[in-house]
C-alpha cells in the first residue's frame, strides 16, 4: 500500500525568508503524482504545486518549488521569499496510476513571523 | 466560474441519527470526490463518483454511502452516526478522462464541520 509521511507537524519561518517542507513516500508503482496543497483557516485545500514521476524536472510555480528525489522517494517544498499569507496547514499528497484518488500526509503547520 | 461549493458548512447530530452532505462540483467537472478529514490528520478518501457509479472506494464501512445526480452534484450519506464521525467531510470535483482529464488535479470546496454529539 502506498504511503505518505511527514515527519514535521510545525515549522515556522520568518517573513522573506526560505523554508522547506519535507515529505517521503512509498510505493511500488512506476507512474504516479505528487502533490503540495495548502489549507488555510478557510478550510479550503488550494493546490500549490504538482510533479509527474516521470518527469526529471523539478516544479516550479513561482515562489513555490520542489525538490524530488526519486530514488529517495522524498518530495521536498521550498517556499522562498515567505509572506504572511502562506501561514497555513501543508499536506504532501500522492495518486498512482490512473486514478487521481489522493492519499494525504498528516500535514505539517507552517507560521510566518513578521 | 463557481468552485466546488459545499452545504451545509456546519452540522451537528446526535449519535444513531443520519446526515446527508451536498457538493456541487466546479462547473465543468463531471467527477466528485469525498474526504474525510478528522481534527488534525490528513483528509482519507471516503469515494468516487462519475457517470453517478461509485467507481472507487475507501476503506470506509457502509454507513458511508453515496450518490451522484445527472446534473454532476452529489450526497454523502452516514447512518447510524457515531462519535468518530466527527470530522470536516470535503468534497472534490474533477475531469474525468473520457472528458479529456487523465488524472487531473482535483480542486476542493470548503467542507462541511459534522459534529457528533
Amino acid at each position: 500500500a502506498q504511503t505518505v509521511t511527514q515527519s514535521q507537524p510545525e515549522m515556522s519561518v520568518q517573513e522573506a525568508e526560505t523554508v522547506t517542507l519535507s515529505c517521503t513516500y512509498d510505493t511500488s508503482e512506476s507512474d504516479y503524482y505528487l502533490f503540495w496543497y495548502k489549507q488555510p483557516p478557510s478550510r479550503q485545500m488550494i493546490l500549490v504545486i504538482r510533479q509527474e514521476a516521470y518527469k526529471q524536472q523539478n516544479a516550479t510555480e513561482n515562489r513555490f518549488s520542489v525538490n524530488f528525489q526519486k530514488a529517495a522517494k522524498s518530495f521536498s517544498l521550498k517556499i522562498s521569499d515567505s509572506q504572511l499569507g502562506d501561514a497555513a496547514m501543508y499536506f504532501c499528497a500522492y495518486s498512482g496510476g490512473a486514478t487521481n484518488k489522493l492519499i494525504f500526509g498528516t500535514g505539517t503547520l507552517l507560521a510566518v513571523q513578521p | 466560474d463557481a468552485g466546488v461549493t459545499q452545504s451545509p458548512t456546519h452540522l451537528i447530530k446526535t449519535r444513531g441519527q443520519q446526515v446527508t452532505l451536498r457538493c456541487s462540483p466546479k462547473s465543468g467537472h463531471d467527477t466528485v470526490s469525498w474526504y474525510q478529514q478528522a481534527l488534525g490528520q490528513g483528509p482519507q478518501f471516503i469515494f468516487q463518483y462519475y457517470e453517478e457509479e461509485e467507481r472507487q472506494r475507501g476503506n470506509f464501512p457502509d454507513r458511508f454511502s453515496g450518490h451522484q445526480f445527472p446534473n454532476y452534484s452529489s450526497e454523502l450519506n452516514v447512518n447510524a452516526l457515531l462519535l468518530g464521525d466527527s470530522a470536516l467531510y470535503l468534497c472534490a470535483s474533477s475531469l474525468s478522462a473520457m472528458l479529456g482529464g487523465y488524472n487531473s488535479p482535483l480542486h476542493f470546496g470548503n467542507g462541511t464541520r459534522l459534529t457528533v454529539t
